[in-house]
């Protein structure tokens, strides 16, 4: 079956180190996204990408990094200069005949955790 | 600029009561409207959309949504609740003629279902 894979489910990261979500995608859509969930704040965006070698950055970017070298693959570093880094990351993905049935087709999530 | 709100955190309902979460938008010209519903520690799955034609429309799992141009609003309704509808509902937005702009979130509504 089609569909997009976030692994892991959970991570937990120590203070001042580099971590990597990983977003794995099957549905051979063009463009991917990562959006931050935090309670009560719904979904910030974070980074996309509408082509292999292209990224736009979102609203919250700041101690994120990503690359699109694979179009089934977008995978999300955290920094260590995101000081606030604990929240649920959600990665999706678009067709390119924009909406497609769903409009955006969403991973499960990772939930990153600092220790 | 492309905004959503959802004006309210938390709606509570009766089973078997009929149900309705608001969403009013901003955009400029005509919009994509979306509902996703998430359910814990999953990613958000499509509910419904509104692209152009009849304002009612019909969605997953016996919910529907009503596009309300003059009154810039999306709200989700259901005839009768059920305790499995609890969850978190997102509605999203983007402009009709924006390129490959990213879906705007509003900050979900979570809704509870008392048996």
């Amino acid at each position: 079956d089609g569909g997009i894979t976030q692994s892991p489910k959970y991570l937990f990261r120590k203070e001042g180190q580099n971590v990597t979500l990983s977003c794995e995608q099957n549905l051979n859509h063009d463009a991917m996204y990562w959006y931050r969930q935090d309670p009560g704040q719904g979904l910030r965006l974070i980074y996309y990408s509408q082509i292999v070698n292209d990224f736009q950055k979102g609203d919250i970017a700041e101690g994120y990094s990503v690359s699109r070298e694979k179009k089934e693959s977008f995978p999300l570093t955290v920094t260590s200069a995101q000081k606030n880094p604990t929240a649920f990351y959600l990665c999706a993905s678009t067709p390119h005949t924009w909406p497609g049935d769903y409009g955006y087709t969403f991973g499960s999530g990772t939930r990153l955790t600092v220790v | 600029a492309q905004s959503v709100a959802q004006p309210e955190d938390q709606v509570n309902v009766a089973e078997g009561n009929p149900l309705t979460v608001k969403c009013t938008y901003s955009v400029s010209g005509n919009p994509y409207l979306f509902w996703y519903v998430q359910y814990p520690n999953r990613g958000l799955q499509f509910l419904l959309k509104y692209i152009t034609g009849d304002n009612l429309v019909k969605g997953s799992y016996g919910f529907e949504a009503e596009f309300n141009k003059s009154q810039t609003s999306f709200h989700l309704k259901k005839p009768s609740a059920l305790v499995s509808d609890s969850a978190l509902y997102f509605c999203a937005v983007r402009a009709l003629n924006s390129g490959n702009t990213p879906l705007v979130f509003g900050k979900g509504t979570r809704l509870s279902v008392i048996a």
